[in-house]
């Protein structure tokens, strides 16, 4: 079964610092991967996903994410954080080969607290 | 267009009681997931429908089920309540089966269930 580990339970920044959230998948067949976004009180959103084709992924709000095959991991990057990214994140893995994922693996996920 | 509704936002509950849980998703979309968020234990899967049928269940007991009707809106039941059930759960829709090419998983904004 696919598992996820999101490596850092909390990441404290600065405002406008960079950040890098981390993310490592168990499988290394093919997988699609996906970053979420909680809000406090909120439900989840979803920031980006990758599917296939290039490695580097572009999402909402300024966020990107490259997938590296080799290293199982989709490692999801900010270069200049706001006070408006804290929130928790969520790292989320499907198997498309199991004849259509019928649900997403998430890690545990990432508290991130941008500080002014 | 409305996304995933989740009702109530907030219930409590004795232990021993029962819970029903409401979720409609987004118009159009037949999958229905439901996913338990406890304190400490990130996202947990519980329960998939498509069209009506339960395709898939976590590691969860028994006294967690529920249904999908034909309008595929969907119920959660957790019978026999206990303190470790005080969770936010969340429901989540989609086109397809979350993780398929192409396809997103909604999230509403959960239901808040508290067990005392």
């Amino acid at each position: 079964a696919q598992s996820v580990t999101q490596l850092d339970s909390q990441v404290p920044v600065f405002e406008e610092a960079p950040v890098e959230l981390r993310c490592n998948y168990s499988s290394s067949v093919s997988v699609y991967l996906f970053w979420y976004v909680q809000y406090p009180n909120q439900g989840l959103q979803l920031l980006l996903k990758y599917l296939s084709g290039s490695t580097l992924v572009k999402g909402i709000n300024g966020f990107e994410a490259e997938f590296n095959k080799s290293q199982t991991s989709f490692h999801l990057r900010k270069p200049s954080v706001h006070i408006s990214d804290t929130a928790e994140y969520f790292c989320a893995v499907s198997d498309p080969d199991q004849g259509g994922s019928e649900k997403l693996v998430f890690g545990k996920g990432t508290k991130l607290t941008v500080n002014p | 267009e409305a996304g995933v509704t989740q009702s109530p936002t907030h219930l409590i509950k004795t232990r021993g009681q029962q819970a029903t849980l409401r979720c409609s998703p987004i118009s159009g979309h037949t999958s229905v997931y439901w996913y338990q968020q406890a304190l400490g234990l990130g996202l947990q899967f519980l329960l998939w429908y498509d069209e009506g049928e339960e395709r898939n269940r976590g590691n969860f007991p028994p006294r967690f089920s529920g249904r999908q009707f034909p309008n595929y809106s969907s119920e959660l039941n957790v019978n026999a309540l206990e303190l470790e059930d005080s969770a936010l759960y969340l429901c989540a829709s989609s086109l397809a089966p979350a993780g398929g090419m192409n396809t997103e998983a909604f999230f509403g904004q959960g239901t808040r269930l508290t067990v005392v």
